[in-house]
């Protein structure tokens, strides 16, 4: 059964620091994996998505994720953390088409992002 | 402006009562779903439906119905048989299932039972 594991439930950093936020997946065949953001008592904003291709993806809001196959890993990163990317971040891992082709999302808990001034 | 219309976005049921989202876009997506969200269990899958007229359990269908006459709209009943409703609902959808396209998400309905 395909899996998504986010082993931290709050990360803590300061204002202009780079933050990492970690994914861990257990899928079988090629993952495609997502990564979205919330804001309090708002719906899901897309950051960005690893297919296929090169292992470091860049996506909204100066965030990237570096795809890691031997490690089972999709990191979101930002080099230089604001305020305002404080918000609940989540990772999710799509079955893959072929299989039986339903576009279903698997999430992880979610990590709560706090960026301190 | 595209996107996915969820109402109301509060809700309080009585215990006892079913109560209906609405979920709705005008995307031209084909396929559709159902999330609960509770605090630190993530997004949980309810009902999806690939196509109209066609819909299919989640993990946690027990308690809700759904139906799907229309493209643009696939609204969840949460019925009494429910135990525990309180929660915060999403909608999404994506242009087709099979596709690699990211999943767009609606602002989500907060259901309380009193």
């Amino acid at each position: 059964a395909q899996s998504v594991a986010q082993p931290e439930d709050q990360v803590n950093v300061a204002e202009g620091n780079p933050l990492t936020v970690k994914c861990t997946y257990s899928v079988s065949g090629n993952p495609y994996l997502f990564w979205y953001v919330q804001y309090p008592n708002r719906g899901l904003q897309f950051l960005l998505k690893y297919i296929t291709g090169d292992n470091l993806v860049k996506g909204s809001y100066g965030f990237e994720a570096e795809f890691n196959k031997s490690q089972t890993s999709f990191h979101l990163k930002k080099p230089s953390a604001l305020v305002s990317d404080s918000a609940l971040y989540f990772c999710a891992v799509r079955d893959t088409p072929g299989s039986s082709n339903t576009g279903k999302l698997i999430f992880g808990q979610g990590t709560t992002l706090q960026v301190k001034p | 402006d595209g996107g996915i219309t969820q109402s109301p976005k509060y809700l309080f049921r009585k215990e006892g009562q079913n109560v209906t989202l609405s979920c709705e876009q005008n995307l031209n997506h084909d396929a559709m779903y159902w999330y609960r969200q509770d605090p630190g269990q993530g997004l949980r899958l309810i009902y999806y439906s690939q196509i109209v007229n066609d819909f299919q359990k989640g993990d946690i269908a027990e308690g809700y119905s759904v139906s799907r006459e229309k493209k643009e709209s696939f609204p969840l009943t949460v019925t009494s048989a429910q135990k525990n409703p309180t929660a915060f609902y999403l909608c999404a959808s994506i242009g087709l299932a099979g596709s690699v396209n990211e999943q767009f998400f609606g602002p989500g309905t907060r259901l309380t039972v009193l």
